[in-house]
C-alpha cells in the first residue's frame, strides 16, 4: 500500500532558526496536505497543493509540490515558539478519496 | 461552525470489554473519517463515509471494528472484545466534497481509550 515517508522525525531548533521537513510517498499523489498539530492537540489543517511544482506560501511557511508529484517540502523561515508541534503532510492515491498521514516531523523550540 | 465533537474525550475500559465512542462532524459536512493515532505516528486512516454509505475500511481494520452513520449525521464506532494494542487516540474528521482534490479534514479532539 501506500506509504508516505518525512524527514527528520525530530528536529530541535534555536528560536529565529529555519526548519525544513520533507515529505516522500511511495506513489504519485494527486494533491498533497500538510497538517499541523500542537502537543496535546488534533492535527489542522494549514494547506494544499495539486499542481506539479507548485509553491505556496503562508507568511513565514512556504510548501512546495515536486515536479513529480511524489515529494513535497514545508520551510518555516525564523521559527518562533508558536511554530511547536507535529507537522505532517497527506496525500490520496489517485482515484482514492482517503488521505494517508506522513510520519510526522516534531519541531521544538530552543528559546 | 461548531466544529467535530467527539465524545468521551477519554476512555479506560478493561480487556474483553466494548467500547462505543461518538463523532458529530460539521453539519454541512457529508464525509466523515475515523483515524487512529498512536503516540509518535501520525493518523491511520481507519474508514470513511459519505453521507451514511462507509466507502472503505483499512484493511487493518479487524472485524472487532465496526463503524455507522446511520442517518448521515453523527457517527459511533464500536470496539468488541478490547484488547490492550487498541489503546491509542480516536480521532474523527469530516470535510465537504468540492473542487479539485480533497477537501480538507476538519479533526475532533479525539477520544483517548486505554485498555487496561
Amino acid at each position: 500500500g501506500q506509504q508516505v515517508m518525512q524527514i527528520p522525525q525530530y528536529q530541535h531548533v534555536q528560536e529565529g532558526e529555519d526548519f525544513t521537513t520533507y515529505c516522500n510517498s511511495s506513489t504519485t499523489l494527486s494533491n498533497i496536505q500538510w497538517y499541523k498539530q500542537r502537543p496535546g492537540g488534533h492535527p489542522v489543517f494549514l494547506i494544499q497543493l495539486v499542481k506539479s511544482g507548485e509553491v505556496k506560501k503562508q507568511k513565514r511557511l512556504t510548501f512546495q509540490f515536486g515536479e513529480a508529484k511524489k515529494n513535497s517540502s514545508l520551510h518555516i523561515t525564523a521559527t518562533q515558539t508558536t511554530d511547536v508541534g507535529t507537522y505532517f503532510c497527506a496525500g490520496p492515491d489517485f482515484g482514492n478519496e482517503k488521505l494517508t498521514f506522513g510520519t510526522g516531523t516534531r519541531l521544538t523550540i530552543i528559546p | 461552525d461548531t466544529g467535530v465533537s467527539q465524545d468521551p474525550r477519554h476512555k479506560i475500559t478493561k480487556r474483553g470489554q466494548n467500547v462505543t465512542f461518538r463523532c458529530d462532524p460539521i453539519s454541512e459536512h457529508n464525509r466523515l473519517y475515523w483515524y487512529r493515532q498512536t503516540l509518535g505516528q501520525g493518523p491511520e486512516f481507519l474508514t470513511y463515509f459519505q453521507n451514511e454509505a462507509q466507502l472503505e475500511k483499512s484493511r487493518l481494520l479487524s472485524d472487532r471494528f465496526s463503524a455507522e452513520r446511520p442517518k448521515g449525521s453523527f457517527s459511533t464506532l464500536e470496539i468488541q472484545r478490547t484488547e490492550q494494542g487498541d489503546s491509542a487516540m480516536y480521532l474523527c474528521a469530516s470535510s465537504s466534497v468540492k473542487g479539485a482534490g480533497n477537501s480538507p479534514l476538519h479533526f475532533g479532539n479525539g477520544t483517548r481509550l486505554t485498555v487496561t
